[in-house]
């Protein structure tokens, strides 16, 4: 099955700078690909998704993530923290033809520095 | 709108008891999926439903059982409880469509004792 390796567990940035959170899926075969929040305590909630068309993809709280087949990443980015992402973040894959599950990395954990 | 509602929030449970964690959705969604989150390995599917009357075998299936009786309701089973099933579950929801992205409840916290 399709999977996404999330490199680095952890990852510490100051209020106001750049948010980086990297992604890989290990297929040649463009998937579709998704990025989840989870912050404490809580369910998962859609931050973006890439299905086709367009590769730099904008979700919600000023996050946007590209596509980039030829290094097969899909790298979730924001220009300026804030406190409040400090989260929990999952890049997630559905397969083609595999159903409609999602194969999710294993997170990588934001901490944001005042 | 509801979406997704799991009970119980949080259970702790004696080792070889069974326990059923209910799933709830109000969306219509044909497919259903049971997730479990454990520190350090994300979120391993358990089970899924793609359409009601039938299910499928996720990663991480074995000393769990499921049904899809009707659109609405998802159950989880575990027979007979094992220290190693304490976990966060998260029962998810989505259309049937190849970009669909899957809607999550608030999870149920167990711990086998």
């Amino acid at each position: 099955a399709q999977s996404v390796t999330q490199l680095g567990s952890h990852v510490s940035v100051s209020e106001g700078a750049l948010v980086l959170l990297r992604c890989n899926y290990s297929s040649s075969v463009p998937p579709y690909l998704f990025w989840y929040v989870q912050y404490p305590n809580q369910g998962l909630q859609l931050l973006l998704k890439y299905t086709t068309g367009a590769t730099l993809v904008k979700g919600i709280n000023g996050f946007e993530a590209e596509f980039k087949k030829s290094e097969t990443s899909f790298h979730l980015t924001k220009p300026s923290a804030h406190m409040s992402d400090a989260a929990e973040y999952f890049c997630a894959v559905r397969p083609l033809n595999s159903g409609y599950a999602l194969n999710f990395g294993k997170g990588t954990s934001l901490l944001v520095t005042p | 709108i509801a979406g997704i509602t799991q009970a119980p929030t949080s259970q702790i449970l004696a080792a070889g008891r069974r326990m059923t964690l209910r799933c709830t959705q109000d969306m219509r969604h044909n497919a259903m999926y049971w997730y479990r989150q454990d520190l350090g390995l994300g979120l391993r599917l358990i089970h899924y439903s793609n359409t009601a009357g039938t299910t499928g075998k996720g990663e991480v299936p074995d000393g769990y059982s499921v049904s899809r009786a009707n659109t609405d309701d998802f159950p989880l089973t575990l027979a007979s409880a094992v220290p190693s099933q304490t976990s966060v579950y998260f029962c998810a929801s989505s259309r049937t469509g190849t970009g669909a992205e899957a809607f999550f409840g608030q999870g149920t916290r167990l711990t086998v004792v």
